[in-house]
């Protein structure tokens, strides 16, 4: 049940973008993506749910493919304070909607270089 | 606030001990998890707490035992572990409102070593 990202890891030059993907064998109710820096908590970075709605990080954009049960992360003009694991974080859809089972995917690593 | 804190930040167990991890959190959320991360890998998550009921319980062995006393805080009580349960335990919170999802907020996570 676990999504998986791609890619597993990629080495930025600052100023570059860059696109991590998120894929689910199942049904989405929604998506989230968060940061996590080595010996630190995940940070939130987005949530996009089904039908639409969308909230989260001003320079951080995001889109989620319901149909194809996908969801992409953009990094554009990338900083050195990017650098981190980043995880997609899916739930599945249940009766009533959500369900609260928040499932962390594969993880990507990024490194912003100068 | 949007803080969770959890307590203590360092563990040192052996395997005949008993011991408990705490959460807190005083943003009026609903929904609190608890998730297991090894190094490298990401956030596994063990159990969910919706509106002080355990709703989600992910086949964890019985020697991690959740326990949430009221809206917020959450316990986990640790039992006869085995080395291989060292990681780091994170806590999280979210408003959990039934049908509607939120972003979850994370504690600094114990870390938990078993010997």
């Amino acid at each position: 049940q676990q999504p998986v990202q791609s890619p597993q890891a990629v080495i930025l030059r600052e100023g570059e973008d860059a696109v991590i993907n998120c894929s689910s064998s199942k049904a989405l109710y929604s998506v989230h993506w968060y940061r996590q820096k080595h010996g630190e908590a995940p940070v939130f970075l987005m949530i996009l749910l089904k039908g639409g709605e969308q909230k989260g990080h001003e320079k951080i954009s995001a889109s989620f493919n319901e149909k194809k049960q996908q969801s992409s992360l953009y990094l554009t003009a990338s900083q050195l304070s990017y650098s981190g694991t980043y995880f997609c974080g899916t739930e599945y859809s249940g009766y009533g909607g959500a369900t609260n089972k928040l499932i962390f995917g594969t993880g990507t690593l990024l490194a912003v270089q100068p | 606030d949007t803080e969770v804190t959890q307590t203590p930040k360092h563990l040192v167990m052996g395997m005949t001990n008993k011991k408990s991890l705490k959460c807190e959190q005083h943003m009026g959320h609903r929904a609190m998890y608890w998730y297991k991360q090894k190094a490298k890998k990401p956030p596994e998550l063990m159990f969910v707490y919706s509106y002080e009921k355990l709703s989600i319980n992910e086949s964890v062995p019985s020697r991690f035992s959740p326990e949430c006393p009221n809206s917020s805080l959450l316990n986990l009580h640790l039992h006869a572990l085995q080395p291989e349960d060292s990681a780091l335990y994170l806590c999280a919170s979210s408003q959990g409102r039934q049908g509607k999802n939120t972003e979850a907020f994370f504690g600094q996570g114990t870390r938990l070593t078993v010997v």
